[in-house]
């Protein structure tokens, strides 16, 4: 099967910095992508859906500016923490399809974000 | 090494029968288990969990039961309705749910009318 290759799989940033997360997608051509943020004992919550060589479309209550993402090409988008807060340390999940109507969707390994 | 395992791709069945989709796991570690429902050109949504201190749990026309002798988890949709078609995702976690979810492949079900 399609494999999507999400890195780092952990990161530890201080408060205030920015730290970048990239989704890959190795053997396909991913034309939209979803990031997710989890939380403990919940379930994912959708960040935005983003295609590629458009904006992103954020879900309600996301921070456009905090949580920057960008799909420059179709096997490859990058969520950017921007100014990390320690109440933003959280797995972050990428999910990433190919186009047409019934394609999968395949999902990274995860990000463990952690910020001190 | 696939930790999550769902076998059957895809699963074909009648509008108002069972549908039963099964997920397999090798990490005696994870203890906690949820579903996700995920329609074409929409990201996976989140369907029912469960924890492995319970065998099985129930939300309106979604069963999941825990096998953890077997390392096996099923999720049951009775009556199986058209809408329900779409791509259902397993994922575990460690740790109640704190650690990251590893999810299946998927299976595909379609209920035809």
């Amino acid at each position: 099967g399609a494999v999507v290759s999400q890195h780092p799989s952990r990161v530890i940033c201080k408060s205030g910095t920015s730290v970048k997360i990239e989704c890959r997608s190795l053997d396909f051509q991913a034309t939209t992508m979803f990031w997710y943020r989890q939380f403990p004992k919940k379930s994912l919550m959708l960040m935005a859906t983003s295609n590629e060589g458009s904006k992103a479309t954020y879900e309600q209550g996301v921070e456009k500016d905090k949580f920057l993402i960008n799909h420059a090409s179709l096997t490859l988008s990058t969520l950017t923490v921007t100014s990390a807060h320690p109440e933003d340390s959280s797995f972050y999940i990428c999910s990433a399809q190919g186009p047409g109507q019934n394609t999968e969707a395949f999902f990274g390994q995860g990000t463990r974000l952690t910020v001190v | 090494d696939q930790q999550v395992k769902q076998n059957s791709p895809s699963l074909s069945v009648q509008e108002g029968r069972i549908s039963i989709l099964n997920c397999d796991y090798t990490n005696s570690m994870f203890d906690y288990f949820l579903w996700y429902k995920k329609y074409p050109a929409e990201g996976p949504t989140f369907l029912i969990s469960i924890s492995s201190i319970k065998d099985k749990n129930e939300d309106g026309r979604f069963t999941v039961f825990l096998n953890k002798s077997a390392k096996h988890l099923s999720l049951h949709i009775v009556p199986s309705q058209p809408g329900d078609s779409a791509v259902y995702f397993c994922a575990a976690s460690v740790q109640g749910g704190s650690e990251k979810l590893v999810f299946g492949k998927g299976t595909k079900l379609t209920v035809n009318p």
